[in-house]
């Protein structure tokens, strides 16, 4: 258990409202991620979270942005939701063994969006 | 470009027997691959990982493979059980990117 927390853990939304998930840690780990999973795409990267206001994009982030003002939480918001945005959320955090260079992640148990 | 292939959606196997996915990936600059564990309704949970410098991990009933030249690795699962059918992920990074990349996943079955 990596102490990591989403929520809600569902939700149910229309097209065109803005929707926010959460991703709450209790060990301080600096690193965060949130992704998507879909049928036959896999885990693919939304954004991620280097630091405390650093954040960076990944392979799928176009209508999505994300914050962190502390630590512990990374948000991310759906600005204007659309029926493509229909996904399981995952958030993650990074682990690093061996010298700092190889990093495990932990995940989060999922938000389950739908939107309509 | 899908850097990090399954090119198996799924996968039925009988109890006892052994499971074995696969996972193919094109970017040479990978050096650390991790295999990752889903139920339905939970989130992904770390199963086993390799380095580069190593072509065996072992751990359990699971043994993962790495064939460098092929840009291959392999998941054994001996003996196979029925809590192991779930979907498995392969992921590969680069040393230092703090950044994994995701196959599409195997859903492994095991029939009793």
């Amino acid at each position: 258990d990596a102490g990591i927390t989403q929520s809600p853990r569902h939700k149910v939304t229309e097209t065109g409202t803005p929707v926010t998930l959460r991703c709450h840690q209790t060990e301080n780990h600096r690193y965060m991620y949130w992704y998507r999973q879909d049928p036959g795409h896999g885990l693919r990267l939304i954004h991620y979270s280097y630091g405390v206001k650093d954040t960076d994009k990944g392979e799928v982030s176009d209508g999505y942005s994300v914050s962190r003002s502390k630590t512990e939480d990374f948000l991310l918001t759906l600005e204007s939701a659309t029926s493509s945005q229909t996904s399981v959320y995952f958030c993650a955090i990074s682990v690093s063994w061996t010298s700092g260079w190889q990093e495990t992640q932990y995940f989060g148990p999922g938000t389950r969006l739908l939107v309509l | 470009d899908q850097q990090v292939k399954q090119n198996s959606p799924s996968l039925s196997v009988q109890e006892g027997r052994i499971s074995i996915l696969n996972c193919d990936y094109t970017n040479s600059m990978f050096d650390y691959f991790l295999w990752y564990k889903k139920y339905p309704a939970e989130g992904p949970t770390f199963l086993i990982s390799i380095s580069s410098i190593k072509d065996k991990n072992e751990d359990g009933r699971f043994t993962v493979f790495l064939n460098k030249s092929a840009k291959h690795l392999s998941l054994h699962i001996v003996p196979s059980q029925p809590g192991d059918s779930a979907v498995y992920f392969c992921a590969a990074s680069v040393a230092g990117a703090q950044k994994l990349v995701f196959g599409q996943g195997t859903r492994l079955t095991i029939n009793p």
